[in-house]
Order: structure tokens, then C-alpha cells, then sequence
């Protein structure tokens, strides 16, 4: 099993507070990734990060950021959380850019009140 | 525009039956990638599977197989007497060759296979 730690596994939240998901890897991979999941829309990709300090936006980037520091932590900062920000959240890690097979941890479910 | 769709939502099977789940797939690159990931009750997504656009010869891995058609711009997943453990979502994905590493993903289709 590829070495993908999310932390927290759960949180309950109120809107308007920031929030951060972390998410830490020991493969030493390059690319990490962080989708939401929803009923009815399957895995949409937040943000992805293609090494330290470079990231880009996904599909539904809107209130969310990421910082990578170090090659093994990607974190989602959630900046005033939102109750359409309820989620479960996939961080996902992947060796190349090629058609290379995605990682994914385990997910944290995040409810916002 | 790059979509996937699996157009059924669950699927309810005795175990030992076959059963196929559907995905159909949008793309207007030649060289694409298509893939299919399994998400067992833990929730943690398993890859099961990855495709190129180039290789349309049908797959078989143990009780699972898949059949790609371009024709049809299906790829379509086969369990043969299914099992109790292969209750789960699956869900199918497509990479084109323009985007970087990024994925659509279909919604996902929910097998339950009871004893």
C-alpha cells in the first residue's frame, strides 16, 4: 500500500472558520493532488501540486488553497468554510505525469455546521 | 469537452452472478487513457486497471475483465461470478493528452452483491 497519511479522518466545523487538511506522503513522489467527493459528481480535483512550492488549480478551486513546503506534505486550507464545502477529501499522489496510476489516502470527511 | 459517464447509479446482484458496469466516455483527443478504480466500503480508492487509447485488445485479470471499444467510446468492466468483497463503488476515468496529470471521473456506480 502506498504511504498516504490524512490527517484529520474526520472534523466538524462552523461556517467561517479556516480549516486545514493535511496530507503527508513517504513515497517520495512528485505530484499530489486533493479532490473532493459528492454524491452525483463522482472525484472533482481541487488543486495539485507538481513539485515544492508549485501548484495549480483544479476544476472547483474557488475557496480553497494549497502550500507544499516539502516534497511529503500537501495541505488544503479551507479560508472561511462553507456549508457547500461539506466533502469527503482525497489527497492523491503519483510518481510522473504520464499516464501513471493515482495513490489515494484514505479521505477525511469534513462537515461544516 | 472530457466526460465520463456511468450512467447506472447502483447495481444489485446474488453472489455468483455476472455482472457488467458501464462507462462511456467523451474526448475529442486521439491519445487518451482510461482507467477504472474500485472504492470499497474503507473508502480509500484502489487502481484497478489503466488503458491507453492505442490498445484496444480486451483485458482479463482473474474474475475481472474489460472490454474497450472505440466504436462505441465505451469501457466497460465484467466481474464473473461475483463475490461479497466486490461490493463497492466502482468508478471509471479518463486522462486526455493535452491536460496534465488530471482525471475526470465518472459518478461512480455502487455494486452490492448479497450471499
Amino acid at each position: 500500500d502506498a504511504g498516504i497519511t490524512q490527517s484529520p479522518r474526520h472534523k466538524v466545523t462552523e461556517t467561517g472558520t479556516p480549516v486545514t487538511l493535511r496530507c503527508h506522503q513517504t513515497e517520495n513522489h512528485r505530484y499530489m493532488y486533493w479532490y473532493r467527493q459528492d454524491p452525483g459528481h463522482g472525484l472533482r480535483l481541487i488543486h495539485y501540486s507538481y513539485g515544492v512550492k508549485d501548484t495549480d488549480k483544479g476544476e472547483v478551486s474557488d475557496g480553497y488553497s494549497v502550500s507544499r513546503s516539502k516534497t511529503e506534505d500537501f495541505l488544503l486550507t479551507l479560508e472561511s468554510a462553507t456549508s457547500s464545502q461539506t466533502s469527503v477529501y482525497f489527497c492523491a499522489i503519483s510518481e510522473s505525469t504520464e499516464n501513471e496510476k493515482l495513490f489515494f489516502g484514505s479521505g477525511t470527511q469534513l462537515s461544516v455546521l | 469537452a472530457q466526460k465520463v459517464t456511468q450512467a447506472q447509479t447502483e447495481i444489485s446482484v446474488v453472489e455468483k452472478e455476472d455482472v457488467t458496469l458501464d462507462c462511456v466516455y467523451e474526448t475529442r483527443d486521439t491519445t487518451y487513457y482510461l482507467f477504472w478504480y474500485k472504492q470499497p466500503p474503507s473508502g480509500e480508492l484502489v487502481f484497478l486497471i489503466r488503458r491507453n487509447s492505442f490498445d484496444e485488445q480486451n483485458e482479463i485479470s482473474g474474475r475481472y475483465s474489460w472490454n474497450f471499444q472505440k466504436s462505441t467510446s465505451s469501457f466497460n468492466f465484467t466481474i464473473t461470478a461475483s463475490q461479497v468483497v466486490d461490493s463497492a463503488v466502482y468508478f471509471c476515468a479518463l486522462r486526455w493528452n493535452t491536460g496534465f496529470q488530471k482525471l475526470v471521473f465518472g459518478t461512480g456506480t455502487r455494486l452490492l452483491v448479497s450471499p
